[in-house]
């Protein structure tokens, strides 16, 4: 079983709708959890750090973490053009602070 | 907002010869990361770096690759003899002491041939 599993996608939505990307993972000892965003050949963009269990709200992005099941989620609302990109789910446990990520979930957000 | 630069942004190299690729960390981070993406692939650990040694380092981390600090601002990934298979998206990041979200750079392309 990998690590982390990420739906690749891709996945196209009108704009302004509601986008959700899942992760799940396997690894109880992940604490620290993030959703970056990537464009085509550029370095990964931090979008959200969570670190409980819970939701972080932060403008028309909203993380979730569900740790009993192992299961993140982050939610679009809104979605913009401009969102289009990859977004790749990190993790990293309190003593490796090394990242595992997930495969990435490519979105496009047709106009 | 600072940000964490690597150059150069695209390096071919031939098969055998070595490559350096640089980075300049956001100056107040105290732990340093590369990362490599092949081509389709997950974003993959290589080696943390953290008081001037190796703190952690993965499996494709072999003797053919090496990192340095060589003075206070640059942080460098030396891979010796390059294979094909090193042909990759390379990301150096960096972070705070405290906290836990790391910075990225832009990333350097490297083509093997």
């Amino acid at each position: 079983q990998k690590e982390v599993e990420q739906d690749p996608g891709p996945l196209s939505v009108p704009e302004g709708a509601i986008v959700s990307l899942n992760c799940t993972y396997s690894n109880s000892a992940f604490q620290y959890f993030m959703w970056y965003r990537q464009y085509s050949r550029k370095g990964p963009e931090l979008l959200m750090y969570t670190y409980s269990s819970g939701n972080k709200e932060d403008g028309r992005f909203t993380a979730q973490v569900d740790k009993s099941s192992k299961y993140i989620s982050l939610f679009i609302r809104d979605s913009q053009p401009s969102d289009s990109a990859t977004y790749l789910c990190a993790m990293f446990s309190g003593s490796a602070r090394q990242l595992t990520f997930g495969s990435g979930t490519q979105l496009t957000v047709l106009p | 907002e600072p940000e964490v630069t690597q150059t150069p942004s695209h390096q071919v190299t031939q098969m055998g010869q070595e490559v350096i690729l640089r980075c300049v960390p956001i100056s107040n981070h105290l732990y340093f990361y590369w990362y490599r993406q092949i081509l389709g692939q997950k974003v993959e650990f290589l080696v943390s770096f953290y008081n001037n040694e190796i703190s952690e380092k993965s499996e494709i981390f072999d003797d053919q690759f090496s990192v340095e600090r060589p003075d206070g601002s640059n942080f460098t990934l030396k891979i010796r003899s390059t294979k094909l298979e090193d042909s990759a998206m390379y990301f150096c990041a960096s972070l705070e002491g405290t906290a836990r979200a790391y910075t990225f750079g832009s990333g350097t392309r490297l083509t093997v041939v």
